[in-house]
């Protein structure tokens, strides 16, 4: 059963346009979590985290959010490039175990 | 570039064999950790070592092992490999003892193919 999902395996946006990448969490216990982007034939890069203490996180171009009610977060990325374009991983740190969604594939269209 | 580099790149074996990944990590950094992912899954994570000790065990299969050696470097062996277990292996580093604010490095990955 899976702990972290994200429910839509891809998404296009237009280039200038706001991208929403949404995930789902089970665990009400979970307390810190973290955005991934990944390149074909590269590992995961670090993009942004929010911990459960807060609901909002900004880092430039990138926001996430977190809804603890719902065991929800999104990540915002505004305005969305061709650079964008990748793979993106949401995870939890839980007691140093580190759960990942399947993730959804973002494709930015010039 | 991460830092952190993981070999051999690419690796074809066969059913029942064993094999060993290998992953040097950032310099400075004292945790090792590894995932696995398999085709269109998302990142299963293996195993966690800090400064050589085992840490956290994840979805780590019985022949599966690792170990951190005192350079820090780490190796996963694999054995007895079946089918399933083609994937891409990631090796991720990271400074502290995977409290929650600590920023993992990834590898490029290890892609194993068993025939």
């Amino acid at each position: 059963d899976q702990q972290v999902k994200q429910n839509s395996p891809s998404l296009s946006v237009q280039e200038g346009r706001i991208s929403i990448l949404n995930c789902d969490y089970t665990n009400s216990m979970f307390d810190y979590f973290l955005w991934y982007k990944k390149y074909p034939a590269e590992g995961p890069t670090f993009l942004i985290s929010i911990s459960s203490i807060k609901d909002k996180n900004e880092d430039g171009r990138f926001t996430v959010f977190l809804n603890k009610s719902a065991k929800h977060l999104s990540l915002h990325i505004v305005p969305s490039q061709p650079g964008d374009s990748a793979v993106y991983f949401c995870a939890v740190n839980y007691g140093q175990n580190f759960v990942f969604g399947p993730g959804t594939r973002l494709s930015v269209l010039p | 570039d991460s830092g952190v580099t993981q070999t051999p790149k690419h690796l074809i074996t066969a059913t029942g064999q064993r094999v060993t990944l290998r992953c040097s990590p950032r310099s400075g950094d004292l945790s090792v950790y590894w995932y696995q992912q398999s085709l269109d899954q998302g990142l299963q994570f293996l195993i966690h070592y800090y400064n050589g000790e085992e840490r956290a065990k994840g979805n780590i299969l019985e022949r599966f092992s690792a170990q951190q050696f005192p350079d820090l470097h780490s190796e996963l062996n694999l054995s007895s490999l079946e089918l399933g277990d083609s994937a891409l292996y990631f090796c991720a580093s990271s400074v502290e003892n995977g409290s929650p604010t600590d920023t993992q490095y990834f590898g490029p990955g290890t892609r194993l193919t068993v025939l």
